[in-house]
């Protein structure tokens, strides 16, 4: 099975530390993104990356940056954290053409004070 | 621009009824469709995808329906049990990015 793993289920931080996520697929997947999950708004795509060092801005980029230095790795960044990036943040990966859908993570709850 | 919709928002019932989740689109030049079950404080897991070509997909007590035409997908779910309280996500794609539903919230009652 496809799995992907997000390194950690709970998170707290301070006002303007920079906070770094991590995201690893083990299935070679071509397609990774990253999603943050609000009450009453869904999900909302913040990047994703559909190769090695290449990555394109999704729904609500402000704030955020990745990094995807190998196929298997997907990093999302908050340069200097605020509390309204208190939330769910959501990891997927897919094939270059998702023919067999999406393959999410557990989930990391950041909470900003 | 693909659209998802799912209607109703929150439902629930009494232990051992069927119930039909609905999911309706915008766009039917998709790829697939998939749908998900998120417990409170988790991630998402795939119960079901249909490709474009097929109509349906059945997993256990599950079974998902396709319509591309009229642009709708229905979760069928038989006998419910209070291990079925969830929330219900729908997901499709035009190209390599799904858009989501948000979700009806299912609450089965013991």
């Amino acid at each position: 099975d496809v799995k992907v793993t997000q390194s950690s289920r709970y998170l707290v931080k301070r006002t303007g530390e920079k906070v770094f996520l991590e995201c690893v697929q083990d299935m070679d997947h071509e397609n990774m993104f990253w999603y943050r999950q609000d009450p009453g708004l869904g999900l909302r795509l913040i990047y994703f990356s559909y190769d090695v060092k290449m990555k394109e801005k999704g729904d609500i980029p402000e704030g955020y940056s990745v990094s995807r230095e190998k196929k298997e790795r997907f990093s999302l960044i908050l340069e200097s954290a605020s509390t309204n990036q208190t939330s769910m943040y959501l990891c997927a990966s897919s094939l270059v053409i998702p023919n067999y859908g999406y393959t999410f993570g557990s989930g990391t709850r950041l909470t900003v004070v | 621009k693909q659209e998802v919709t799912q209607i109703p928002a929150a439902l629930s019932v009494p232990e051992g009824e069927n119930l039909v989740l609905n999911c309706s689109f915008t766009d039917s030049a998709i790829y697939n469709l998939q749908w998900f079950r998120q417990d409170p404080g988790k991630g998402l897991t795939s119960l079901l995808l249909i490709q474009s070509s097929q109509r349906e997909q059945t997993s256990g007590r599950l079974n998902a329906s396709l319509d591309k035409s009229s642009g709708r997908s229905t979760l069928y779910i038989a006998a419910s049990q209070p291990g079925d309280s969830a929330t219900y996500l729908c997901a499709t794609s035009g190209t390599y990015k799904y858009i989501f539903g948000t979700g009806t919230r299912l609450k089965v009652l013991a």
